[in-house]
């Protein structure tokens, strides 16, 4: 079945690590995009690829870097410039000019 | 992408149907209306969207009022497995890079 695989679930890290976060599609979706939660808010958009070997910032990308190699793959690391990064990490994919998204089911980033 | 209003939780019982509003009066002739749902440590998942008229599938109806400042989920018959964090959105038709933007929800809780 297609969908969109994000690992590890649970991520710990010590202060000052650099950390990333995998994100993997079958779907054959052109865009992909990397949201946060934290407790009892809505996603914020860190950043966002409409295609390969391109991406673009979104309205909370200090202190995260992402890469877009393949069609499938949109990986996030999470530098040690970020303040707080303690958070629920989402993966999304959707076709260019597409109305749904597919979402991943998260990786909990705690910073200890 | 123009902003929308949602209550901040709303109660149902087990088998009834439930209406969750959504206020959205600066949106835009091309704005279409989606809606997702989040369950408790999941991504969201797509529930359904429109523009004009209204639109039902196998999870839920979408009731756009006739000037298109308002719309209704309508769940038809709540179950335990309902109870989620809801969020409509709006996305504009010329929005290329198909960003959604979330707010913070209608949490549904569900009584047996």
């Amino acid at each position: 079945d297609g969908g969109i695989t994000q690992s590890p679930k649970y991520l710990f890290r010590k202060e000052g690590q650099n950390v990333t976060l995998s994100c993997e599609q079958n779907l054959n979706h052109d865009a992909m995009y990397w949201y946060r939660q934290d407790p009892g808010q809505g996603l914020r958009l860190i950043y966002y690829s409409q295609i390969v070997n391109d991406f673009q910032k979104g309205d909370i990308a200090e202190g995260y870097s992402v890469s877009r190699e393949k069609k499938e793959s949109f990986p996030l690391t999470v530098t040690s410039a970020q303040k707080n990064p303690t958070a629920f990490y989402l993966c999304a994919s959707s076709i260019y000019g597409g109305n749904g998204y597919t979402f991943g089911s998260g990786t909990r980033l705690t910073v200890v | 992408d123009a902003k929308t209003t949602q209550p901040n939780s709303m109660e149902s019982n087990e088998e009834e149907p439930v209406h969750l509003p959504c206020n959205h009066s600066t949106i835009s002739g091309t704005d279409y209306i989606h809606w997702y749902r989040q369950l408790p440590s999941q991504g969201p998942e797509y529930v359904i969207h429109g523009l004009t008229s209204n639109v039902n599938n196998r999870m839920a109806s979408l009731a756009i009022a006739e000037d298109r400042k308002s719309s209704t989920l309508i769940l038809h018959r709540a179950t335990l497995r309902d109870a989620a964090v809801y969020y409509c959105i709006l996305r504009a038709s010329n929005n290329a890079g198909n960003m959604l933007t979330f707010g913070g929800g209608t949490r549904l809780m569900v009584k047996p």
